[in-house]
């Protein structure tokens, strides 16, 4: 069966500062892994995928995540945190042939001034 | 273009009532989903449909719990009884479908229910 993980409820940044929000994964198969965003009261919100190729991928709003295949890894990362990133992120993995996406339990970022 | 669309955007009922969430998908978008949300289970897939036809209804909790997609336009959610541990924000997403694995899932904002 397939999953994903995120091992944090929250993480704190300060304005500025790098962020990364981890994920690891574990699926039979070659994973096809994604990132969501929710702000409060929406839906949730596509940020970036891995299906194949470069390891590093780069998305929506400045945010990019790393594949690592060694470690199970889909960490997403950005440069430069901003106070408006403060929101819910969901890692997700699906299979082979299918849209059907199974999500993390979600890591609430939490930005600070 | 318009997005997803649920209704209602919240439901408050009382317990043993029916209750019957609606999604309107993106057009031309082949596959739909219906997710719910918790603060104790997260984001659960309940069931999701590819041209109108249910795929997988594994995650569906119970007899309880029916979902219908008459046409590519349209997908309803009912529960019937409802029960308090029904309250939960559900969640109705499409995608251009055909196993093209884009991922790329465009959720609506929610029918956020309240069963009391």
């Amino acid at each position: 069966a397939q999953s994903v993980a995120q091992p944090e409820d929250q993480v704190n940044v300060a304005e500025g500062n790098p962020l990364t929000v981890k994920c690891t994964y574990s699926v039979s198969g070659n994973p096809y892994l994604f990132w969501y965003v929710q702000y409060p009261n929406r839906g949730l919100q596509f940020l970036l995928k891995y299906i194949t190729g470069d390891n590093l991928v780069k998305g929506s709003y400045g945010f990019e995540a790393e594949f690592n295949k060694s470690q199970t890894s889909f960490h997403l990362k950005k440069p430069s945190a901003l106070v408006s990133d403060s929101a819910l992120y969901f890692c997700a993995v699906s299979g082979y042939n299918t849209d059907k996406l199974i999500f993390g339990t979600g890591t609430r970022l939490q930005v600070f001034p | 273009d318009a997005g997803v669309i649920q209704s209602p955007r919240h439901e408050v009922t009382e317990m043993g009532q029916e209750v019957t969430l609606r999604c309107k998908p993106i057009s031309g978008h082949n596959s739909l989903f219906w997710y719910r949300q918790t603060m104790m289970r997260g984001l659960e897939l309940l069931i999701y449909f590819n041209n109108n036809v249910p795929i997988d209804d594994s995650g569906m909790p119970e007899d309880r719990f029916s979902a219908k997609m008459p046409n590519a336009s349209f997908s309803t959610l009912k529960i019937q009884p409802s029960e308090p541990r029904d309250s939960a924000v559900y969640f109705c997403a499409s995608s251009p479908g055909g196993g093209l694995n884009t991922g790329e899932l465009f959720f609506g904002e929610g029918s956020r229910l309240t069963v009391l």
